[in-house]
């Protein structure tokens, strides 16, 4: 089946620093990319769509100057925390779309990032 | 207007008895509807997908759909403890020409034995 790589599963920094988050589709291209974000008890929020080859496209409210995605790749997408707070602490997760029988839609294990 | 809705629970039923999780979304032109399970501090796994009105059934799970009512539902048979998780209601609606995937906020089931 689809398998969703991310690394790193969790990440500590110092407020000020930018942290990557690397997120890969092992076994199947994927063209499309989903950044979430998930706070305590509640929901996925979904920060934007990585599109290979051209721009993310963002969701309303979410800076796109200080989440920098970069998906260079049919296989690697990549979302930048900069200049991160302690507000920016949370549970960050990669999704893919396969487009194979079921279309659906697979996730990365999660990166567990605290700003300190 | 949330765009999926859930009751966020907690839903408590015993050992061996049928769960039912609800959910509505508001956008009509949906096509794709799924169903997550998150256990506390992972991501979410893949338990139904369905895409067409009706009833579909993957050993102790049947999703149901009705698209006229923009109403999805996963029933849960036989629950065991295991099952104790968050049910994550996701909609697929296609926006400036690609698909995005929208979530509940997610409905705490708790399975007691």
């Amino acid at each position: 089946g689809a398998v969703v790589s991310q690394h790193p599963s969790w990440v500590i920094c110092k407020s000020g620093t930018s942290v990557k988050i690397e997120c890969r589709s092992l076994d199947f291209q994927a063209t499309t990319m989903f950044w979430y974000r998930q706070f305590p008890k509640q929901s996925l929020m979904l920060m934007a769509t990585s599109n290979e080859g051209s721009k993310a496209t963002y969701e309303q409210g979410v800076e796109k100057d200080k989440f920098l995605i970069n998906h260079a790749s049919l296989t690697l997408s990549t979302l930048t925390v900069t200049s991160a707070h302690p507000e920016d602490s949370s549970f960050y997760i990669c999704s893919a779309r396969d487009q194979g029988v079921n279309y659906g839609y697979t996730f990365g294990s999660g990166t567990r990032l605290t700003v300190v | 207007q949330k765009e999926v809705e859930q009751n966020s629970g907690p839903l408590s039923v015993p050992e061996g008895a049928i769960a039912s999780l609800n959910c509505t979304y508001s956008d009509r032109v949906s096509q794709s509807f799924f169903w997550y399970r998150q256990y506390s501090g992972k991501s979410p796994e893949l338990i139904m997908s369905i895409y067409s009105n009706g009833d579909k059934e993957d050993g102790r799970f049947t999703a149901q759909l009705n698209k006229a009512s923009q109403y999805v539902s996963l029933l849960i048979r036989d629950s065991q403890p295991s099952d104790s998780a968050t049910y994550l209601c996701a909609v697929s609606t296609e926006t400036g020409g690609y698909n995005k995937l929208i979530f509940g906020a997610g409905t705490r089931l708790a399975v007691h034995p």
